[in-house]
């Protein structure tokens, strides 16, 4: 069975840093290109970045471009979210999920909540 | 930026059909996913390349695409396809998700 499982969510105060997890299981993890999408308290679904499977090709939301960085050890079979300089805004769930035909699938989420 | 317009909810009876529609500029050049989530669960694919479902999905879920409007129908609702739905497509380097649409079970 594929699975993710992401981890590294927490509280942090706006300007600060995280970095989150997303540990693969049950499949070849470096044959897909993979994608973090958040969703905020009682919002809808954002996407925001996405890696090639080679780890070659970075893609970002303009609302989170500069701050975030993307990234992946396939060794590992780990995708990993750098993200700096935290605003109040990013306050969400963030869902890692495996893109092929779509995403699927998705993991359970982490909680980042960022405030003073 | 590119934008998905979806209603905010659509309600139907059981055993009725629920269609949900997404707007987007040129739509139908692109390929469109749909996927439902449920309240405090992960979102869950129902829908990719505009029509085709994933395994396991019932086949009162369908898709199509054309023109600047991509559609789900569920034919037959039940009352567990009560949830959210979004679309997504892929522009100009980076993927967009719908505004979302809340299915209401009469």
């Amino acid at each position: 069975e594929e699975q993710l499982l992401e981890s590294g969510g927490g509280f942090v105060q706006p300007g600060g840093s995280l970095r989150l997890s997303c540990a693969a299981s049950g499949f070849t993890f470096s044959n897909y290109a993979m994608n973090w999408v958040r969703q905020a308290p009682g919002k809808g679904l954002e996407w925001v970045s996405a890696i090639s499977y080679s780890g070659d090709r970075t893609y970002f939301a303009d609302s989170v471009k500069g701050r975030f960085t993307i990234s992946r050890d396939n060794s590992k079979s780990t995708l990993y979210l750098q993200m700096n300089s935290l605003r109040v805004e990013d306050t969400a769930v963030y869902y890692c999920a495996k893109e092929f035909e779509g995403f699927y699938p998705w993991g359970q989420g982490t909680l980042v909540t960022v405030s003073s | 930026s590119y934008e998905l317009t979806q209603p905010p909810s659509v309600s139907v009876s059981p055993g009725q059909t629920a269609s949900i529609t997404c707007s987007g500029d040129k739509l139908g050049d692109k390929h469109v996913c749909w996927y439902q989530q449920k309240p405090g669960q992960s979102p869950v694919l129902v829908i990719h390349q505009d029509a085709k479902r994933p395994s396991g999905i019932p086949e009162r879920f369908s898709g199509s695409n054309s023109g600047n409007t991509a559609t789900l129908t569920i034919s037959g609702t039940q009352a567990m396809d009560g949830a959210d739905y979004y679309c997504q497509a892929w522009d100009s380097s980076t993927y967009v998700f719908g505004t979302g649409t809340k299915v209401n079970i009469l």
